[in-house]
């Protein structure tokens, strides 16, 4: 079976250009979740989409975003970059269907604001 | 709301030594307990589960973790750490309604050749 992929791996963007990350799911998986990963607040909730609708939110303002297609894959959305937002992006896919469904986690997304 | 709290930002050990990494949460009734790992540049891993029933569990890559009510505890133990366990470790509560586990800051394990 294969993992979750992200693509890209890496990326590198100014201050106010967007971007655009996706994520493809373990086959089989119909939530998707977004994290934000720096040195130094650590592993952050963005949001999750579960059946193409956004089902949980975390504490990160309008500019992100995300959505989920009917394949389950998800593509998550930064506007007006800020070089703050340079941090590694992870997705973390599941069953959704309990708490005690795991999380499979993808590489990440390395993103760069100069 | 559950939360996670792991005490110990870095810990430094030697190869060959045992290894414990602490783990306490917040929750009013028994939650779902998971540790994962992560390796530098890549994502996290899923080292080892609680759900119920026995209270010590085995995990991928001959770790293990102890549930203790008493302490509201999940510690994470392996006898013998290797090298290549050099990497950061977080311990995760899923409970309540969300379906979205809470992390811990993790713990970055070092280890001394």
């Amino acid at each position: 079976k294969a993992g979750v992929t992200q693509t890209p791996r890496y990326l590198i963007k100014t201050r106010g250009q967007q971007v655009t990350l996706s994520c493809s799911p373990i086959s089989g998986h119909r939530s998707v979740s977004w994290y934000q990963q720096t040195p130094g607040q650590g592993l952050q909730f963005l949001f999750e989409y579960f059946s193409e609708t956004q089902r949980n939110k975390g504490n990160f303002p309008g500019r992100f975003s995300g959505r989920q297609f009917s394949n389950s894959r998800s593509e998550m959305n930064v506007s007006t970059l800020e070089l703050g937002d340079s941090a590694l992006y992870l997705c973390a896919t599941s069953l959704g269907q309990s708490n005690n469904s795991p999380l499979h986690f993808g590489n990440g997304t390395r993103l760069t604001v100069t | 709301a559950q939360s996670v709290t792991q005490p110990d930002i870095h810990i430094t050990v030697s190869e060959g030594a045992s290894l414990e990494l602490r783990c306490n949460y917040s929750y009013g009734a028994t939650p779902y307990l998971f540790w994962y790992v992560q390796s530098p540049g890549q994502g996290l891993q899923l080292l080892l589960k609680y759900f119920s029933g026995d209270t010590l569990v085995q995990g991928i890559k001959g770790f293990e973790a102890e549930f203790k009510r008493s302490q509201s505890s999940f510690n994470l133990r392996k006898p013998s750490v290797h090298w290549s366990d050099a990497a950061e470790y977080f311990c995760a509560v899923g409970a309540g309604g969300s379906y979205i586990p809470t992390f811990g800051r993790g713990t970055s394990l070092i280890v001394h050749p």
